[in-house]
């Protein structure tokens, strides 16, 4: 069974740091593309960052310089490294595996971890 | 970015009644168009991709339509389970989201 599961979520202060894990199980995410896909309280779904099997990573304007997705491959394990976070990054954000095919649709998503930037 | 575009915002239903929900993309992104509900504190579930197929488990009352820059997603029969947020991505580029359209009790 897949299961995409999101840890390091928390309070921060404008400015800070904060870095989310994704654990992985039922597949390997070092054969998937996956991405990091966030939603504002009460707002719509906003891609953030992809990581790709082949090892390319990708950014969301809003996030570019800031934000850098990796992974570790021997935990099975994707990370997002939040630098400079601002107001408008709090959100929930979700860990998300991309289509088993390739395209960038999400077929399977984890239940989110929760940041929140204020002073 | 493609920007995509849902409406109605909001959708009044009553339970048995057909939904139809529309998206819109600035741009062509061919059948490159999915469409997730969520419900309040879950996260979203892929209902549908390739505009039209539907994703594993996925019951067939969910049925997509489209190409190009117009899409459609219809439920036929609304159950109290499918009272929902629901947004369609285009994956022929960067994804991008709709807004959303909230399928609420009438």
């Amino acid at each position: 069974e897949v299961q995409l599961v999101e840890s390091g979520g928390g309070l921060v202060q404008p400015g800070g740091s904060l870095r989310l894990s994704c654990a992985a199980s039922g597949f390997t995410v070092s054969s998937n593309y996956m991405s990091w896909v966030r939603q504002a309280p009460g707002k719509g779904l906003e891609w953030v960052s992809a990581f790709y099997a082949g090892g390319n990573t990708y950014y969301a304007e809003s996030v570019k310089g800031r934000f850098t997705i990796s992974r570790d491959n021997s935990k099975n394990t994707l990370y997002v490294q939040m630098n400079s976070l601002r107001a408008e990054d709090t959100a929930v954000y979700y860990c998300a595996r991309a289509s088993i095919d390739g395209a960038n649709y999400f077929d399977y998503w984890g239940q989110g971890t929760l940041v929140t930037v204020s002073s | 970015e493609i920007v995509m575009t849902q409406s109605p915002a909001t959708l009044s239903v009553s339970p048995g009644e057909r939904a139809t929900l529309s998206c819109r993309a600035s741009q062509s992104v061919r059948s490159h168009l999915a469409w997730y509900q969520q419900r309040p504190g879950q996260p979203p579930r892929l209902l549908i991709y390739a505009a039209s197929t539907r994703a594993t488990g996925i019951p067939a009352r969910f049925s997509g339509s489209g190409s190009g820059t117009q899409f459609t997603l219809t439920i036929s029969s609304l159950q109290s389970e499918d009272f929902a947020i629901y947004y369609c991505q285009q994956y022929d580029n960067w994804p991008t989201f709709g807004q959303g359209t909230k399928v609420e009790i009438k």
